[in-house]
């Protein structure tokens, strides 16, 4: 079976635009986080969807927003970007949203390595 | 709000050489403790869980780590490391409560293995 699979690998943009980033589940997962990875530093989360529903935000600015489709893929977008948005953005999935032992286990892609001139 | 302290961030070994990884974590309920393994240019990889039960947990590829309840860590050990266990490793931890699965990291311990 096909893991998490994200587009694109690698975005380079200039300051100011507008990006979108796009992630497919495992096949019969139904929640996809996305996390930031600035260079030498740990992932940190920005948001969770389940069941095409927002379940987390974590501490970002407005001009990031997400949502999931009815198949369950989702999209991250950031607009305005800046410098510091340059970074790996990793999408991961798992079974559920919250509240089995399974939604617990997170599956990550790859990541999209974007780079902000 | 929960945190993850992951005090070395450089680990070098010799190959066939023991390792232990340390990662202390900061909550104020219980959680749910995972190690993570990445290799450059690539994303996570699971390497281990506790969620619940013994306190210790075997992963993949020999990985193992213990849960301390008392001293608040979850440090990751291998007996024998190869060369291809080269890689930064990443503790992170998850509270069962929120209605969420969120993932707090640490800051990661890049392990060196050297012939």
């Amino acid at each position: 079976d096909a893991g998490v699979t994200q587009s694109p690998t690698h975005l380079i943009k200039t300051r100011g635009q507008h990006v979108t980033l796009r992630c497919s589940p495992i096949s019969g997962h139904k929640s996809v986080s996305w996390y930031q990875q600035v260079l030498g530093q740990g992932p940190q989360f920005i948001f969770q969807y389940y069941e095409k529903e927002e379940r987390g935000r974590g501490n970002f600015p407005d001009r990031f927003s997400a949502r999931q489709f009815p198949n369950y893929s989702s999209e991250l977008n950031v607009n305005a970007l800046l410098l510091g948005d340059s970074a790996l953005y990793l999408c991961a999935s798992s079974l559920s949203g919250s509240g089995s032992f399974s939604s617990y286990e997170q599956y990550f892609g790859p990541g999209t390595r974007l780079t902000v001139t | 709000a929960q945190s993850v302290t992951q005090l070395d961030s450089q680990v070098p070994v010799f190959e066939e050489a023991p390792v232990e990884l340390r990662c202390n974590y900061s909550s104020s309920v219980s959680v749910y403790l995972f190690w993570y393994v990445q290799y450059p240019n690539q994303g996570l990889q699971l390497l281990l869980k506790y969620l619940s039960g013994s306190t210790l947990v075997k992963g993949i590829n020999g990985f193992e780590a213990e849960f301390n309840k008392s001293q608040t860590s979850f440090h990751l050990r291998k007996p024998s490391v190869h060369i291809s266990d080269t890689a930064e490793y990443f503790c992170a931890v998850s509270v069962p409560t929120g209605g969420g699965n969120k993932l707090t990291f640490g800051t990661g311990t890049q392990l060196k293995v050297e012939l």
